[in-house]
């Protein structure tokens, strides 16, 4: 069935670092690709998606592109910030259904 | 928009008793899911609905867990015979429907069965 495996964390990083968050997807179809992320205390918001192959999704200085070729879709940031410490949740829809990773904890420190 | 709203935002129950959550969603938004989030993990599919109609349903899921969205608005979410192994977020999410619609989610209530 259709799945999303993304990197396990914690990930810890020093305020400026660059961020790569590795997701890999199976799916049968043509899914739609999302990263979420969840703030301390907060609920899940969607940051960025993209719904077609080679589509690149970007918000708040991070990026995701999606690679068919790789069934990936990988999120990056080239400075990170101690507001970026979240829970970071890839997903993918396919149909009517919608699929998440297990999550991965980023830590910026100052 | 007020957002996706549940309540109670906390659940403390003994072990057999039944519970049952709200969710208001986004009014504009015909899809409602319900997902269930442990410690660690992703948000896990439970059901969801368009309009009122349950159109799936989680294999996982056991008959101690039912949900309605009557007249397609707000749904609720009951568990009967609550047990330890229920204890975890519950989540629930709305969207319009379509190819590519995020989901928007609300703050969760958090069960915890003693």
């Amino acid at each position: 069935g259709d799945s999303v495996t993304q990197m396990e964390g914690p990930v810890t990083l020093s305020e400026e670092a660059c961020l790569t968050i590795n997701c890999t997807y199976t799916a049968t179809g043509y899914p739609s690709l999302f990263w979420y992320v969840q703030y301390p205390g907060e609920g899940l918001q969607l940051l960025l998606k993209a719904t077609k192959a080679d589509d690149k999704g970007s918000n708040k200085g991070f990026e995701a592109t999606y690679r068919k070729e790789t069934t990936s879709f990988h999120l990056e940031k080239g400075s990170v910030q101690v507001s970026d410490s979240a829970v970071y949740f890839c997903a993918l829809s396919s149909g009517n259904q919608f699929y998440f990773g297990t999550g991965t904890s980023l830590t910026v420190i100052p | 928009d007020t957002g996706v709203s549940q309540d109670p935002r906390h659940k403390i129950t003994k072990r057999g008793q039944n519970v049952t959550f709200r969710c208001d969603p986004i009014s504009e938004h015909n899809r409602l899911y319900w997902y269930r989030q442990t410690l660690g993990q992703g948000p896990e599919f439970l059901t969801y609905f368009q309009n009122e109609a349950q159109l799936e349903k989680s294999r996982l899921l056991s008959d101690r867990f039912s949900a309605e969205r009557p007249k397609g608005s707000f749904s609720t979410l009951e568990i009967q015979r609550t047990e330890q192994g229920d204890s975890a977020m519950y989540l629930c999410a709305s969207s319009f429907s379509g190819v590519g619609e995020k989901l928007f989610f609300g703050s969760g209530t958090q069960l915890s069965v003693l």
